[in-house]
C-alpha cells in the first residue's frame, strides 16, 4: 500500500512568487493535514481538510491556503512568498475513526 | 489549549545504553499521544501511539512508552540504543475529537556514540 506522496520534494522560489505543493494521501484516507516545520518554530499546524472541506485552520496569514479534491488529494498554496516561508512542508493523512496520522516525505521550500 | 513539552533538545547516549526521552503534555482531558521519529531530510515516521487501554505501549524498533495520567507524561524508552536510532524524536498530542490536528513538542535530537 503506497504511503503519503508529496510533490515536489524540493523547490526554490523567489520572494514575491507563489507556489503550489501537492499531497496524495494513503488510499482510503479522507483527512489530510498540512504542517510547516522550521528550525525556529518547530512543527506548526497549517490546516486540515476532510471530504473537500477545511475543518480546522492554524494561525497562519491568509497567504497560505489549501484545498482538497474529490479524490482526497490536496494542494496548498502560498502567495507572495517571503524569506520566512522557507521550510519543510509536511502533509499527513488519516483514516476517519483512527487516531494516527501518516506523514509524507515533505516538500523542502527555499525562498531566495 | 493543549501543549507538549519535551525535556532536553539533545540527548546523548552510548550504543547499548538505555534511551529515555521525556514528554509531558498539558490537556484538559486525556488526549491521544504519539511519538514520531524523523531522519534527516525525511518526513515523520510513527513509532507508537496511545489512545485508550493499556498504558504501556510498544512500538517499532524496540521502543515503548508509558502513559501516566497523574504525571501527564508519555516518556519514550528503549533498553539498548543502536547507532541507527540517532534521529530527532517528536512527541505529539491530539484531542479525542473529530479533528486530526496534532500538537507537537519541539523535538529531541538523540545522539548515539559508539
Amino acid at each position: 500500500k503506497a504511503g503519503v506522496t508529496q510533490t515536489p520534494r524540493y523547490l526554490i522560489k523567489t520572494r514575491g512568487q507563489q507556489v503550489t505543493l501537492s499531497c496524495s494521501p494513503i488510499s482510503g484516507h479522507r483527512s489530510v493535514s498540512w504542517y510547516q516545520q522550521t528550525p525556529g518554530q518547530g512543527l506548526q499546524f497549517l490546516f486540515e481538510y476532510f471530504s473537500e472541506t477545511q475543518r480546522n485552520k492554524g494561525n497562519f496569514p491568509g497567504r497560505f491556503s489549501g484545498r482538497q479534491f474529490s479524490n482526497s488529494r490536496s494542494e496548498m498554496n502560498v502567495s507572495t512568498l517571503e524569506l520566512g516561508d522557507s521550510a519543510l512542508y509536511l502533509c499527513a493523512s488519516s483514516l476517519e475513526g483512527r487516531a494516527e496520522a501518516f506523514f509524507g516525505q515533505g516538500t523542502r521550500l527555499t525562498v531566495v | 489549549a493543549q501543549s507538549v513539552t519535551q525535556l532536553g533538545s539533545h540527548v546523548s547516549v552510548s550504543e547499548g545504553a538505555l534511551v529515555l526521552l521525556r514528554c509531558n503534555y498539558s490537556s484538559s482531558v486525556p488526549p491521544y499521544l504519539f511519538w514520531y521519529v524523523q531522519y534527516p531530510n525525511q518526513g515523520l515516521q510513527l513509532l507508537l501511539k496511545y489512545t485508550t487501554g493499556a498504558t504501556l505501549v510498544k512500538g517499532i524498533n524496540g521502543f515503548e512508552a508509558e502513559f501516566k495520567k497523574s504525571e501527564t507524561s508519555f516518556h519514550l524508552t528503549k533498553p539498548s540504543a543502536h547507532m541507527s536510532d540517532a534521529a530527532e524524536y517528536f512527541c505529539a498530542v491530539r484531542m479525542n475529537s473529530g479533528y486530526s490536528t496534532l500538537t507537537f513538542g519541539k523535538g529531541t535530537m538523540l545522539l548515539v556514540s559508539p
